[in-house]
């Protein structure tokens, strides 16, 4: 596709049930990237895929949170059992190769409820 | 572990100031640092700098990098209140640690 797309572009869940938000990155892009932004907050890193590379998981904030890339295109982040807390807008990112300019989704808005 | 530090944090100038916003870093082996602007939710991209001392330029923005320094400037000249956003800096290792690592950001408020 043309840029980089993210469903929904809003969520609103109960507080306990668990959401998954999709990214579809730029076609052809091998590196992918999730990150988190709570309001007036910074871009918190989650996970990175590179190609077929274990991907970088450090950044995710507990094990109710879990990505995965299917064929090394589209990727799922799941969060299961949601809080609170999580509410924020969740950014995804993909770039032809690691470390050049990425491009970014326009985020899911993500409230729990 | 890496680190991104932009300042200000927060700037408020009149339309037609000069503004340079400032980013430094820490990381084992450098790449490349990046800088977006953010409006609303998606960042855009500005800049990539892989090399010190090659202005890069683009209207009313440049951008400089000093690898011995560790930092980087962001200038824009004669703002606009369209300049009024979120500014962010990232960097990228050629190794290890591939991500993106985000500064905080500078949040510039432009006054007609």
């Amino acid at each position: 596709g043309a840029g980089v797309s993210q469903s929904p572009s809003n969520k609103v869940t109960e507080k306990g049930k668990d959401v998954e938000l999709r990214c579809d990155p730029i076609s052809g892009h091998t590196a992918l990237y999730w990150y988190r932004q709570s309001l007036g907050q910074g871009l918190e890193f989650l996970i990175y895929f590179q190609g077929n590379s274990a991907p970088d998981k450090s950044g995710l904030p507990s094990d109710r949170f879990s990505a995965e890339r299917t064929g090394g295109s589209v990727s799922t982040l799941t969060i299961q059992r949601t809080q609170q807390e999580d509410s924020a807008v969740y950014l995804c990112a993909s770039s032809l190769v690691t470390g050049f300019e990425a491009f970014f989704g326009q985020g899911t808005r993500l409230t729990v409820v | 572990e890496d680190k991104v530090v932009q300042s200000p944090l927060s700037l408020v100038v009149h339309e037609g100031d000069t503004v340079t916003l400032n980013c430094s870093y820490e990381v084992t082996n450098f790449r490349s640092l990046l800088w977006y602007k953010q409006e609303k939710k998606a960042p855009t991209f500005l800049f990539m700098l892989t090399s010190s001392g090659i202005e890069k330029k683009s209207g009313r923005l440049s951008s400089i990098l000093d690898k011995k320094e560790l930092f980087s400037i962001l200038n824009i000249t004669a703002t606009q209140t369209g300049d009024s956003a979120v500014y962010l800096c990232a960097v990228a290792e050629i190794q290890g640690a591939q991500k993106l690592v985000f500064g905080q950001g500078t949040r510039l408020t432009i006054n007609p």
